[in-house]
């Protein structure tokens, strides 16, 4: 099973910087099968990145995913007040298909 | 518009059996290549896939659950229905259904571009 790693586990950044999140697989992913979701309190994750850098429907290209292998980032280019949330990675190459712990972005 | 939604009971013993409904509507089980999938979160913590369903009646299951774990469809109805058996204090969480999105690798496998509300279970006597 591969085991993803994210960092930090918390940014604390300002509406308006940007926030850069990394995600480290313990084997390499097939096919940059690597997807970003984003998940607010209360509600279920959202697609925002698939196969590592590709924007899912609706998500605002402020959004941007990056890398391959074992390293893949998320980049939120400018954060809006909307954007405080915990996001996680999901690695689907292999199964079983699994997910990093999460990073939370806060305000700071 | 696709949407999903959970239904089932949100308290069980230790040992019953949890069955849970997938309702869904703007998409087709009978269509090819489309796939559902259940997931899962315990509170605080990160989320777990469980298993998948296909247009095919193709099933896969998350291997370390998959004596425990059923998956089935009734397309007339629009449903999707998991069961899990034994269940125990850990298996608490909140359990998702899920659209299996494009370019989602093997049938094992996927994304999920679309997802119902979730349904928090708890596991207590």
């Amino acid at each position: 099973e591969i085991v993803l790693t994210q960092s930090p586990g918390t940014l604390s950044l300002s509406p308006g910087e940007r926030a850069t999140l990394s995600c480290r697989a313990s084997q390499s992913v097939s096919s940059n099968y690597l997807a970003w979701y984003q998940q607010k309190p209360g509600q279920a994750p959202r697609l925002l990145i698939y196969v590592a850098s590709s924007r899912a429907t609706g998500i605002p290209d402020r959004f941007s995913g990056s890398g391959s292998g074992t390293d893949f980032t998320l980049t939120i280019s400018r954060l809006e007040p909307e954007d405080f949330a915990v996001y996680y990675c999901q690695q689907y190459g292999s199964s079983p298909g699994t997910f990093g712990q999460g990073t939370k972005v806060d305000i700071k | 518009q696709i949407t999903l939604k959970e239904s089932g009971p949100t308290l069980v013993k230790p040992t019953q059996t949890l069955t849970l409904t997938c309702t869904f509507s703007g998409f087709s089980l009978s269509t090819s290549g489309v796939g559902v999938g259940w997931i899962r979160q315990p509170p605080g913590k990160t989320l777990e896939c469980l298993a998948f369903i296909y247009w095919d009646d193709d099933k896969r299951y998350r291997p370390s659950l998959k004596n425990r774990l059923t998956i089935s469809k009734d397309t007339s109805k629009n449903q999707v229905v998991l069961t899990m058996t034994n269940m125990d204090p850990v298996d608490t969480a909140t359990y998702y259904c899920a659209h299996r999105g494009y370019l989602s690798g093997s049938w094992d496998t996927g994304n999920f571009d679309y997802w119902g509300q979730g349904i928090l279970v708890t596991v207590s006597s």
